[in-house]
């Protein structure tokens, strides 16, 4: 199974609200990654977990808040965001953070903040 | 510093054609990797190929093909007899810095595909 999941889809926000974006892996991969893209742009990253720990913050707003339950789980905490944040949210997973490996993304989360 | 570039930024074809996509990097590392992506207008990033620094040959997968040119420093994709599910955004990217897990991406080509 080389899949990563994503849940939701779609996602419509106002900017007082609370959301969570939700990823999933099953392929024993240690490594978790958020990417941001917005259209025409290539993907942005995030934040980076490996083994269950936060390893990079790309000086991300606090408005946005990983969590990462177990090694096949990883969520994105969204609260008070602005519209400006309206992009597609991509998970991806690796087998490690070495650069050999290739990273496999999920179908991502189209966000749209009101 | 890591660079990647994709100077074409949008590729118009008519089905059957074959089409080159350009990717040239910058790095200072002696080991490094290259991948190429697929992202079709469902958005999902697919993986295509990893090539490492050392490994200069070309590789040829079905319709796909890669050619490695570290005495110019690019990777490019060519694809033979295009298909209309050709057609998505093609992205180019170098490991970055060891054990960090990040990923330097081009800006991406465009393909189109016309049947």
């Amino acid at each position: 199974d080389t899949e990563v999941t994503q849940t939701p889809k779609h996602l419509v926000m106002g900017m007082t609200n609370k959301k969570s974006l939700k990823c999933e892996q099953h392929m024993g991969h240690r490594a978790m990654y958020w990417y941001k893209q917005k259209a025409k742009k290539p993907p942005e990253l995030m934040f980076v977990y490996s083994y269950e720990k936060l390893s990079i913050n790309e000086s991300v707003p606090s408005r946005f808040s990983p969590e990462c339950p177990n090694s096949s789980l990883l969520n994105l905490h969204l609260h008070a965001l602005q519209p400006e944040d309206s992009a597609l949210y991509l998970c991806a997973s690796s087998q490690g953070v070495g650069r050999a490996n290739e990273q496999f993304f999920g179908p991502g989360t189209r966000l749209t903040v009101l | 510093a890591q660079k990647v570039t994709q100077a074409q930024t949008e590729i118009s074809v008519v089905e059957k054609e074959d089409v080159t996509l350009d990717c040239v990097y910058e790095t200072r590392d002696t080991t490094y990797y290259l991948f190429w992506y697929k992202q079709p207008p469902s958005g999902e990033l697919v993986f295509l190929i990893r090539r490492n620094s050392f490994d200069e040959q070309n590789e040829i997968s079905g319709r796909y093909s890669w050619n490695f040119q570290k005495s110019t420093s690019s990777f490019n994709f060519t694809i033979t007899a295009s298909q209309v599910v050709d057609s998505a955004v093609y992205f180019c990217a170098l490991s970055g810095a060891s054990n960090t897990g990040k990923l330097i991406f081009g800006q991406g080509t465009t393909l189109q595909v016309k049947p």
